[in-house]
């Protein structure tokens, strides 16, 4: 089946420490990739995208994730974490420039400082 | 400008009760989804409205599901009657057709006891 898989369901990590959280497709044809985040309380919100061109796409505070298309992957990095990126992280795939978007199932990211 | 609207925030009530969730999306999105989010889990696509169109609704429990965006704007989403596995936040988001991000409201988080 179809589908977007997130591999690591909770990640704790201390202050300063290097982060990367996987995110696999499943989906053939074109893909627009994207990966949201959700502080504690708060809505989604979109982290960062990839629609076309070059593959390391960058967000907003310091992260960036990596499109390798022959891995079907979209990882998330980010080289040192703070406190405050403690939340919840969804990586969602949209197919073909439709509006059928696709959540995985998300990873907490607990940073402790 | 305006975000997503979603009322009520929270909602409290007895199985076999019914419910109704209300969504004003962004002005001048045409497209407007209801998502399911359980506890842990990544937001799963409930309905995909395209202006009045319900363009997707394969996933939306139609037994005891309804949703509604008559004049293409705001939405209700309706479950009658509530079970104790409805308990979940709905989340209501929109954008313009094409493929790109979301943007999400705050939730409607339904407790059913």
């Amino acid at each position: 089946a179809q589908s977007v898989s997130q591999h690591n369901h909770h990640v704790i990590l201390s202050e300063a420490a290097s982060l990367e959280l996987g995110c696999n497709y499943s989906y053939g044809g074109t893909v627009n990739l994207f990966w949201y985040v959700q502080y504690p309380g708060q809505h989604l919100q979109l982290l960062l995208k990839y629609f076309s061109g070059d593959p390391l796409v960058k967000g907003i505070k310091g992260f960036e994730a990596e499109f390798i298309k022959s891995k079907f992957s979209f990882n998330l990095r980010k080289p040192s974490v703070q406190w405050s990126d403690t939340a919840e992280y969804f990586c969602a795939v949209n197919v073909n420039n439709n509006n059928d978007m696709r959540f995985g199932a998300g990873t907490r990211l607990t940073v402790k400082p | 400008e305006a975000g997503v609207v979603q009322s009520p925030r929270y909602k409290i009530i007895e199985k076999k009760q019914p419910v109704a969730f209300w969504c004003n999306p962004i002005s001048g999105h045409n497209t407007l989804y209801w998502y399911l989010q359980n506890l842990g889990q990544g937001p799963e696509l409930l309905i995909r409205y395209e202006n009045e169109e319900a363009v997707d609704d394969s996933q939306l429990p139609k037994d005891r599901f309804s949703a509604e965006r008559l004049k293409g704007v705001d939405s209700t989403l309706k479950i009658q009657p509530a079970e104790l596995g409805d308990s979940a936040v709905y989340l209501c988001a929109s954008n313009v057709k094409g493929g790109g991000e979301l943007f999400f409201g705050e939730g409607s988080r339904l407790t059913v006891l």
